[in-house]
């Protein structure tokens, strides 16, 4: 069946770079995002990308696709302390449902 | 559109009790999703309607579970019988069915059954 996994926890330094890696199993996804989530609240999408592309950047957000591989990943430049929360990736599934990870919560230290 | 709503935003009831949550999705949108999602987990779906049609029910929807959007705008879940196992933060989100796709989800409600 579908599968998506994630690193369970990531600790930055404030101003330097975050890499939040996921795989997924279902090639024939045809998007994959990126939401964020804080505390006690919904789910916030950030960004997604198109299967057929490899890279999407969004201001200080950069999301890389290698599909051969099946792997995701969302760099977050010059991280902040508001960028503190629990990040999912998801794909989207042959009827249109998302499949999400168990999500990767980014700690941001001064 | 102030977007995806959904009231309350907390529920405490007891073990044996039934339960409904409202979802109000963007106004415009003709999709809307309900998810599941329990502590340290990631959301998982439960059902989705396009319209007023109910079109895909997951393994985790039991039959306590039944969820309604009678005029294809606000969708209701409601839970009978609630167990202690129910206690879970339930999404709701919104779409419109072309393209990207995009789901934006509400606030969700925490449900806590003791």
């Amino acid at each position: 069946g579908e599968d998506v996994e994630q690193s369970l926890f990531l600790s930055v330094r404030e101003g330097d770079s975050s890499v939040i890696n996921c795989t997924y199993t279902d090639s024939s996804s045809t998007y994959l995002y990126w939401y964020k989530q804080e505390p006690g609240a919904g789910l916030q999408l950030l960004t997604y990308i198109f299967s057929n592309m490899d890279m999407k950047q969004d201001q200080r957000l950069t999301v890389l696709l290698n599909k051969k591989d099946k792997h995701l990943s969302l760099r977050i430049a010059d991280t902040q302390t508001g960028d503190s929360a629990i990040y999912f990736c998801a794909e989207r599934d042959n009827t249109d449902k998302l499949i999400f990870g168990t999500g990767t919560r980014l700690q941001v230290f001064p | 559109d102030t977007g995806v709503s959904q009231n309350p935003r907390h529920k405490i009831t007891k073990r044996g009790q039934n339960v409904t949550f409202r979802c109000d999705p963007i106004s415009e949108h003709n999709r809307l999703y309900w998810y599941r999602q329990t502590l340290g987990q990631g959301p998982e779906f439960l059902t989705y309607f396009q319209n007023e049609a109910q079109l895909e029910k997951s393994r985790l929807l039991s039959d306590r579970f039944s969820a309604e959007r009678p005029k294809g705008s606000f969708s209701t879940l409601e839970i009978q019988r609630t167990e202690q196992g129910d206690s879970a933060m339930y999404l709701c989100a919104s779409t419109w069915s072309t393209g990207v796709d995009t789901q934006y989800f509400g606030p969700g409600t925490r449900l806590t059954v003791l």
